[in-house]
């Protein structure tokens, strides 16, 4: 079985400061890792994803995130924030569940950009 | 058309009444999901269509009743509901097989009110 803990439902940052959620996971194999981001009223859109490549993986809007499995981390980042950021975002694991690989979603995180 | 759609946007119903959501996805994917999300909690998958099978279904209650006719269209039924159903229903597609990664296609979700 797996999970996904997002520490932190709600996250405020000021404009062109860092952005940093974050994400611990949980899983017997090993995983593969997502990160979506859904804007009101609208459903959820992959923002970047780590399917065992290279462990710093790069997504649009300029995110970022590294997986680091001693840590069980999948944290997201980006240097410099943006008013249009300001979104729910969603981490989650991937695992076979049956015959169908199935996607675990933590809780999400509420991000505010001060302007 | 592309990605996935889904019908309508907004919905009210009384708690007598039968409706339906659709979702029709374009990507040529073979599995189906249906997911609900309320305020305050996380995702919860509902049901699973892989190959227009039902491979899951987490003790969702009968009132809801789905349907897959094809691997592009996905139906919700649903009859004499209770007000706390009221939520976002999203549907999202994968490719199963041959190599699922979990990454699920997002359409914007159907906002049901139940009066």
């Amino acid at each position: 079985a797996q999970s996904v803990t997002q520490l932190g439902s709600h996250v405020s940052v000021s404009e062109g400061a860092l952005v940093l959620l974050r994400c611990n996971y949980s899983s017997s194999v090993p995983p593969y890792l997502f990160w979506y981001v859904q804007y009101p009223n609208q459903g959820l859109q992959l923002l970047l994803k780590y399917t065992s490549a290279a462990t710093l993986v790069k997504g649009i809007n300029g995110f970022e995130a590294e997986f680091k499995k001693s840590e069980t981390s999948f944290h997201l980042t980006k240097p410099s924030a943006h008013m249009s950021d300001a979104a729910e975002y969603f981490c989650a694991v991937s695992a076979y569940s049956g015959s169908a690989r199935q996607l675990t979603f933590g809780s999400g995180t509420q991000l505010t950009v001060l302007p | 058309e592309t990605g996935v759609t889904q019908t309508p946007r907004h919905l009210v119903m009384g708690m007598t009444n039968k409706k339906s959501l659709k979702c029709e996805q374009h990507l040529g994917h073979n599995a189906m999901y249906w997911y609900k999300q309320s305020a305050k909690k996380p995702l919860e998958l509902m049901f699973v269509y892989s190959l227009e099978e039902r491979v899951e279904n987490n003790s969702v209650p009968s009132r809801f009743s789905p349907e897959c006719p094809n691997s592009s269209h996905l139906f919700l039924h649903l009859h004499t509901l209770q007000p706390e159903d009221s939520a976002l229903y999203l549907c999202a597609s994968s490719q199963d097989r041959p190599r699922n990664t979990g990454e699920l296609f997002f359409g914007e979700g159907s906002r049901l009110t139940v009066l």
